[in-house]
């Protein structure tokens, strides 16, 4: 079984300043952690997926996100926030053999000027 | 290349009708997965093809609930005698492959099909 909790629906944060979206994940399986972005309207876009390789993992618009098998964690994070990156967020596991995928129930980062 | 393309973009009908959600993967890619995404749910995982192997129906929540994949390539889903809870975007996702050797292949999702039963 494999689980996944974001532990914030809603983050404010003023541009130009750190972005923290935690999530925690439940998995009998070494798992495959993903960060999903949805902008309104649109589709969803992969920022970045750890796969077992290195435990901090680099993805798109600066983002990043660390792996912590102690913590169970896969926190995202960006130094500096920009406008265009409001939107939805979503962490998301799978593993054990299990194609789909699984996801949490989101965070909405807000941007503000 | 092109992306994952979904058709209808937005759909409204009365409950009780059918419906037909279409999904033009990404060509090349071997599997394929349809999700749906509420308010109440969140996202969640509805079905998934990989190649001529049998489908994981494991998330479809009712028998009114079918998909089918033609060709190895587009896919339809359908909903028999709609409900309202039935609401939701519906989305699609394509990989290039199963992932053999357990690794993760990334999903590209498609932009959904908005679906509002009345």
């Amino acid at each position: 079984a494999q689980s996944v909790t974001q532990l914030d629906s809603h983050v404010s944060v003023s541009e130009g300043t750190p972005v923290l979206l935690r999530c925690n994940y439940s998995s009998s399986y070494s798992p495959s952690l993903f960060w999903y972005v949805q902008h309104p309207n649109k589709g969803l876009q992969l920022l970045l997926k750890y796969t077992s390789a290195a435990t901090l993992v680099k993805g798109i618009n600066g983002f990043e996100a660390e792996f912590k098998k102690s913590e169970t964690s896969f926190h995202l994070t960006k130094p500096s926030a920009h406008m265009s990156d409001a939107a939805e967020y979503f962490c998301v596991v799978t593993g054990g053999g299990r194609r789909a995928l699984t996801f949490g129930s989101g965070t909405r980062l807000q941007v503000q000027p | 290349g092109a992306g994952v393309s979904q058709s209808p973009s937005n759909k409204v009908t009365e409950k009780g009708k059918d419906v037909e959600l279409r999904c033009d993967p990404i060509s090349g890619h071997t599997a394929l997965y349809w999700y749906r995404q509420s308010l109440g749910q969140g996202l969640e995982f509805l079905i998934y093809f990989q190649g001529n192997s049998a489908p994981d129906k494991s998330g479809l929540p009712s028998d009114r609930f079918s998909a089918e994949r033609t060709g190895g390539s587009v896919s339809t889903l359908t909903i028999q005698r709609t409900q309202q809870e039935d609401s939701a975007v519906y989305l699609c996702a394509s990989s290039p492959s199963s992932g053999r050797g357990g690794r993760q292949e990334t999903q590209y999702f498609g932009p959904g099909t908005r679906l509002l039963v009345l």
